[in-house]
């Protein structure tokens, strides 16, 4: 098993530009997370999802959207990068929630300039 | 509602113990500890589910009371391995749902050093 994978692992963009993150498990996890980690914050929910088709809203989704059309993949789209939006974004993963241990992929540090 | 950490960092040489506290201002039916290597992503390491619950991951402990709604690591005979910042987290109700999400502290930073 791959694990949760991430792509990319590092990406420089401009400001008012979009991008994707990508994110996948093969472990056939239900519960899918997007994370958002600033030095000395800790991590913050973005978004979250429960299974195929379904998701909502964490702490800070302002400025984020995603999508999970699969069980396997839960993309993160950023929508015109302001510089707030520069940290190390993680991708998690787990069977159920709440009281099950979470998977985190290797995480994609993105910076906006 | 993020779960409160103490201390925010510690130093330590390799040999000495560490203690590593988690407060909650929320009831508590679980506690998460995870821990991050620099650079790298966070790894799980225990859950403790029930109050009074202790459990250990190498020499690494941890227990939970509940009704003081808090949790503490225990690290024994630290290794230079040990080194990283340690996260506990909390699951907490999502608003108008059913649902719960993981809620995490700001980390506790441990330098183990020769």
């Amino acid at each position: 098993n791959a694990g949760v994978t991430q792509t990319p692992k590092f990406r420089i963009l401009k400001i008012g530009q979009s991008m994707t993150l990508q994110c996948a498990q093969d472990m056939n996890h239900n519960y899918m997370y997007w994370y958002r980690q600033d030095p000395g914050m800790g991590l913050k929910l973005i978004y979250y999802s429960v299974g195929a088709g379904i998701t909502d809203k964490g702490e800070v989704p302002n400025g984020y959207n995603v999508s999970r059309s699969t069980t396997e993949d839960f993309p993160l789209r950023l929508e015109l990068a302001a510089p707030s939006q520069t940290s190390v974004y993680f991708c998690a993963s787990s069977l159920r929630e709440g009281t099950y241990e979470q998977y985190f992929g290797p995480g994609t540090r993105l910076t906006v300039t | 509602q993020q779960p409160v950490q103490s201390p925010q960092a510690v130093i330590l040489r390799e040999g000495e113990d560490a203690v590593i506290n988690c407060s909650s201002s929320k009831a508590l039916y679980s506690v998460h500890w995870y821990r991050q290597k620099h650079g790298e992503a966070p790894v799980f390491l225990m859950i403790l589910l029930k109050g009074g619950e202790q459990k250990g991951h190498e020499k690494i402990s941890a227990s939970f009371n509940e009704k003081k709604q808090q949790s503490s690591l225990y690290l024994t005979a630290s290794q230079l391995s040990y080194s990283g910042t340690y996260f506990c987290g909390t699951p907490i109700k999502v608003e108008g749902g059913s649902n719960y999400k993981l809620t995490f502290g700001k980390g506790t930073l441990l330098t183990v050093n020769p």
